[in-house]
């Protein structure tokens, strides 16, 4: 099956400082990819939609300029959170769509705990 | 081996019908559990979260855990065209908070 994994795991940053977030497809090429970010027991909330090449696009109440996405390749996505605080400390997680048979299927990566000192 | 195993399906199944969707995971240091619910093209909505083994009833949802069997079900009662959707099981250990996902059974309720 589909693989998607996420690097760092866990980071631990100071305030101000940017933290970046790889997203990789292992073993199939995704041309969408989507970042989510989850609060502790709740629903995974979509925070912007990666195509390959093309601009992100993001839900409404996501800031573009604090959360950088970049979609270089099919198998690489990063998240960038620029200048973070506190309240950015959250569970970053990131899923890959690939094509498998008649259907799109989205595959998960295991997340990014950020801890925003 | 995949660290959990889910069959995606499709499972298709008639309005009314109980719904029994289920996974089954290798790593015996897993120990909290959850049930997503995802949508076409929405993000998962956390369904049931449960630590230990057991059942856990919520409205026409039951999550069960077998620990000592490695498998973990959802149980759907009453099944209704609005249930179809795609249903994830993920899973954390507790030295860490990465979650391992099962590939989700994609569920059809036929009116």
């Amino acid at each position: 099956g589909a693989v998607v994994s996420q690097h760092p795991s866990w980071v631990i940053c100071k305030s101000g400082t940017s933290v970046k977030i790889e997203c990789r497809s292992l073993d199939f090429q995704a041309t969408t990819m989507f970042w989510y970010r989850q609060f502790p027991k709740q629903s995974l909330m979509l925070m912007a939609t990666s195509n390959e090449g093309s601009k992100a696009t993001y839900e409404q109440g996501v800031e573009k300029d604090k959360f950088l996405i970049n979609h270089a390749s099919l198998t690489l996505s990063t998240l960038t959170v620029t200048s973070a605080h506190p309240e950015d400390s959250s569970f970053y997680i990131c899923s890959a769509e690939g094509t498998s048979g008649l259907h799109n299927e989205q595959f998960f990566g295991p997340g990014t705990r950020l801890t925003v000192l | 081996q995949k660290e959990v195993e889910q069959d995606p399906g499709p499972l298709s199944v008639p309005e009314g019908a109980i719904v029994s969707l289920n996974c089954t995971y290798s790593n015996s240091a897993f120990q909290y559990f959850m049930w997503y619910r995802q949508y076409s093209r929405k993000g998962p909505e956390l369904l049931m979260y449960t630590y230990s083994s057991g059942n856990k009833e919520d409205g026409r949802f039951t999550a069960q855990v077998d620990k000592s069997s490695k498998y973990i079900s959802l149980f759907i009662r009453d099944s209704q065209p609005s249930d179809s959707a795609t249903y994830l099981c993920a899973m954390v250990g507790n030295s860490n908070y990465q979650l391992i996902w099962g590939a989700g059974t994609k569920l059809i309720i036929k009116p």
